[in-house]
Formats: C-alpha cells, sequence, structure tokens
C-alpha cells in the first residue's frame, strides 16, 4: 500500500518562507503532487514532480528527491490567503491513482 | 483550461433515499475520471476510479452496490448514493485527469456535500 507523512500543522507570519515535508511509501511510483485546500472548498493543483529536482511556479516551489521518497513544498512571501490545508499526493498504479496525505493546516499570522 | 465540474454542489435528502452526483469535464475528455471522500478535517480518500465503457473499480472498503457509478461519455461521470443513511453524509469530489498532459494532472470538481438526515 501506500503512506505519506507530512507535519499536521505549520504557522508562520505574513512575508514568510515555509517549507512543508512530505515523505512517502508506495510501490509503482509516478509523482509527487501538492493541492492547496481552503476551508469548504476542494482541492486546487499547485505543482507536480515527477523528476528529482526543484519546480517553481511564482511564490510557490516544490522538491522531489525520489531516491529519498521524500519531498516539499515551499511557499515564499507568505499572505494570509494562503492560510489554508496543503495535500501532498503520489501518483501510482495502472491509472495513476492519488493517494493524499493527512494534510498540512497551514496558518499565516499578521 | 481543465475544468471539472460537479452537480449538485448540496444536497439534503432522507435517509433511505438515493442521490446521484454529476461530474463532467467542461473542456477535456476524460477516459478516466475519480470519486473522492472528504470527511471533516480529513484527507480526501479515494472511493473509486471511474473508466468510461467499463465497470469502475472500487477500493477496498468501498461498497460497489452502495455507491454506483457510470461513466457514461468521455466527459460525464455519475456518482449515485443509494439508500443513503446518516453516516453517507460527507464532502465528495470528483476528479479528471486530461491524460495528453506531460503532469498527470487531476483537476477537481468544487464537490458536492451531501447530508442525510
Amino acid at each position: 500500500g501506500q503512506s505519506l507523512e507530512q507535519p499536521s500543522e505549520v504557522t508562520a507570519v505574513e512575508g514568510a518562507i515555509v517549507q512543508i515535508n512530505c515523505t512517502y511509501q508506495t510501490s509503482g511510483f509516478y509523482g509527487l503532487s501538492w493541492y492547496q485546500q481552503h476551508d469548504g472548498g476542494a482541492p486546487t493543483f499547485l505543482s507536480y514532480n515527477a523528476l528529482d529536482g526543484l519546480e517553481e511556479t511564482g511564490r510557490f516551489s516544490s522538491f522531489l528527491s525520489r531516491s529519498d521518497s521524500y519531498g516539499y513544498l515551499l511557499l515564499q512571501e507568505l499572505q494570509m490567503k494562503d492560510s489554508a490545508s496543503y495535500f501532498c499526493a503520489v501518483s501510482s498504479g495502472s491509472a495513476r491513482q492519488l493517494t493524499f496525505g493527512s494534510g498540512t493546516q497551514l496558518t499565516v499570522l499578521p | 483550461g481543465a475544468v471539472v465540474s460537479q452537480h449538485p454542489s448540496w444536497v439534503i435528502c432522507k435517509s433511505g433515499t438515493s442521490v446521484k452526483i454529476e461530474c463532467r469535464s467542461l473542456d477535456f475528455q476524460a477516459t478516466t475520471m475519480f470519486w473522492y471522500r472528504q470527511f471533516p478535517k480529513q484527507s480526501l480518500m479515494l472511493m473509486a476510479t471511474s473508466n468510461e465503457g467499463s465497470k469502475a473499480t472500487y477500493e477496498q472498503g468501498v461498497e460497489k452496490d452502495k455507491f454506483l457509478i457510470n461513466h457514461a461519455s468521455l466527459t460525464l461521470s455519475t456518482l449515485t448514493v443509494t439508500s443513503a443513511h446518516p453516516e453517507d453524509s460527507s464532502f465528495y469530489i470528483c476528479s479528471a485527469e486530461p491524460g495528453h498532459q506531460f503532469q498527470e494532472t487531476q483537476y477537481f470538481g468544487p464537490g458536492t456535500r451531501l447530508l442525510v438526515l
């Protein structure tokens, strides 16, 4: 089966940088995705890493190390609107099913 | 691009009734769609993988006779919760994968909140 570990909560102040780590155990790994979910909303896609290295998209970056079964999401120049839950998810299996981590609740303080 | 819609967004029903939720990919064709369920303060749990033109694949512990999935076309999948009970109250979310993109990303619908009284 698949399992993912990520911190349950992170708190930071506006303008700061936050890194949310994710370690995983899976078979048939294709890639690691990150999703953001605000209270009451559906997940929105942030990034996807299939290969080792860093992917940058604006204020958000995501990193993957396949050999370490580890990745992280880096959020820079934090804004209040970034307060949300962040999920890492591995895609695996013949249908590229997503298995989600338990989520990290990010709280951005003024 | 890559927009997924769900209907209805909210459902309140009496125990014992059946509820159908539609998931549509609006600007792309999706051979595969996925159905998730999320309870408050918990993660998304994959319920089933919906394949156009064939039977859905259910995850362990998900009753296929209770959660009927039909993938009638490349842009529409439906989930029917049969004989719903209060414990079925949850946030149901579908996703679809365009398939042709390198990133193999799943795009999620806005979700359907089901409350069974």
